[in-house]
């Protein structure tokens, strides 16, 4: 029954590593999101896409990208990881019309850089 | 004002008591309202949809303000396993993405 999926649950990383975060849904949802998530802060939106091929930055870009190449896959990718993006990250998708189901969520990948 | 604004708590409530908190939103075009539960380290999961006044789910109870530019959450009789985090999200104008709140932590005691 799952239905958005993040490849790792934890991960370790050595500072300045390239880093690639995967996820994939089976919902045929057009809409696909990257939050951190960290204590006191709340969820902040990374990056997020409407289509395929096709991203915005949302609030925290700094130091991220993405790719979506395929309606089904948002890969989040830290280009040289730092400490400070230790963190939960969390995807999720929606239909265009958030209204309409709101979000689904993977289950996340806690990430801690060394 | 922000755009949705929840208190962060904790709420520590007995077990068998009811408990309820707001979350208070600025757009009121919204016509969609959700709220989200997260338990510790896990990711937000779907509790509660909201689309017209209110919703009933069992010990759950959403209710709607369009007036005052509020959801709450009731939660009747609880249970130790209702200790969590809730959020409440509301679309944004454009309708496609959420806007959260930062969260209300429940701590429900023996």
């Amino acid at each position: 029954d799952v239905k958005v999926t993040q490849s790792s649950r934890y991960l370790v990383k050595r500072t300045g590593e390239k880093v690639f975060l995967e996820c994939v849904q089976d919902m045929d949802h057009e809409n696909m999101f990257w939050y951190r998530q960290d204590p006191g802060l709340g969820l902040r939106l990374i990056y997020f896409s409407y289509d395929v091929k096709m991203k915005e930055k949302g609030d925290i870009p700094e130091g991220y990208s993405v790719s979506r190449e395929k309606k089904e896959r948002f890969s989040l990718i830290l280009e040289s990881a730092s400490t400070n993006q230790t963190s939960m990250y969390l995807c999720a998708s929606s239909a265009p019309w958030t209204g309409e189901g709101g979000y689904t969520f993977g289950s996340g990948t806690r990430l801690t850089v060394v | 004002r922000k755009e949705v604004e929840q208190d962060p708590g904790p709420f520590n409530v007995p077990e068998g008591a009811t408990v309820a908190f707001n979350c208070t939103y600025s757009n009121s075009a919204s016509q969609s309202f959700f709220w989200y539960r997260q338990d510790c380290r896990k990711e937000p999961k779907l509790l509660m949809s909201v689309y017209s006044s209110g919703n009933e789910d069992g010990r759950f109870t959403a209710q709607l303000n369009r007036a005052s530019q509020y959801i709450s959450l009731l939660i009747r009789d609880s249970k130790l396993s209702d200790s969590a985090t809730y959020l409440c999200a509301v679309p944004g104008n454009a309708g496609n993405m959420l806007t959260f709140g930062g969260g209300t932590r429940l701590m429900v005691k023996p």
